[in-house]
């Protein structure tokens, strides 16, 4: 168990609607990171978020946005979702906002739109 | 420039035998970071690397720093079944991005 916790696990949705993904770091981490990993493909980073604030951007798409909470938790939001957008998110913390350094991973929100 | 070019894609191997696999790339990283991926789970962090030509040992893994800081390899030595997975190399760039590799898929056959 790494600590990190994503919800839901598993998440199905038709094409055009709008989904929230949860992630709780581990206890004491100031950054969270978003990953997308389509089937059978590797891990595009999305976002990087340290203390509630934005502190890095990957291939984020704009119909993807994401915040983090004074609690430290963060919330990825996928709108006017398309097929292509089906793939595993994972999210990742650590303590440093110098980068992902020891990053943990949670285990993942599973996304499937048809 | 700044993409992970992670070789070779995918390894097929006997028990017992010893692994390698790397990661290029033409862009300079502070942090070199290898991953496990077993299916269906979150990638686990195997090994970190912080320091130009740091050799780190995790068991019968080993992964270096490459001296350029734009490369990295691991080795798994005298591999067993429960290896098989997918291996993920990752960088930290100068302004905190991270990049992945695309991943290694290891197979192990008894």
């Amino acid at each position: 168990d790494s600590g990190v916790t994503q919800t839901p696990k598993h998440l199905i949705t038709a094409t055009g609607q709008r989904v929230t993904l949860r992630c709780s770091p581990r206890s004491g981490d100031l950054s969270v990171y978003w990953y997308q990993q389509s089937l059978d493909q590797g891990l595009q980073f999305l976002i990087q978020y340290y203390n509630g604030e934005e502190r890095a951007k990957g291939n984020i798409l704009e119909r993807f946005s994401a915040q983090q909470f004074p609690d430290l938790h963060s919330e990825l939001n996928l709108s006017s979702l398309e097929l292509g957008d089906s793939a595993l998110y994972f999210c990742a913390s650590s303590a440093s906002g110098t980068g992902a350094r020891e990053a943990f991973f949670g285990q993942g929100t599973r996304l499937t739109v048809v | 420039g700044q993409q992970l070019n992670q070789s070779p894609q995918s390894m097929f191997i006997q028990e017992g035998e010893d692994v390698s696999m790397n990661c290029t790339s033409s862009s300079i990283f502070n942090t070199w970071l290898w991953y496990k991926q077993d299916p269906g789970e979150g990638p686990v962090l195997l090994i970190a690397l912080y320091k130009a030509g740091e050799l780190t040992s995790n068991g019968r893994l080993t992964a270096q720093f490459g001296i350029t800081r734009k490369d990295s390899f691991l080795n798994i030595s005298a591999s067993i079944p429960s290896d098989v997975g997918i291996y993920f190399c990752a960088g930290q760039l100068r302004n905190n991005d991270m990049r992945f590799g695309a991943g290694t898929r290891l197979t192990v056959k008894p």
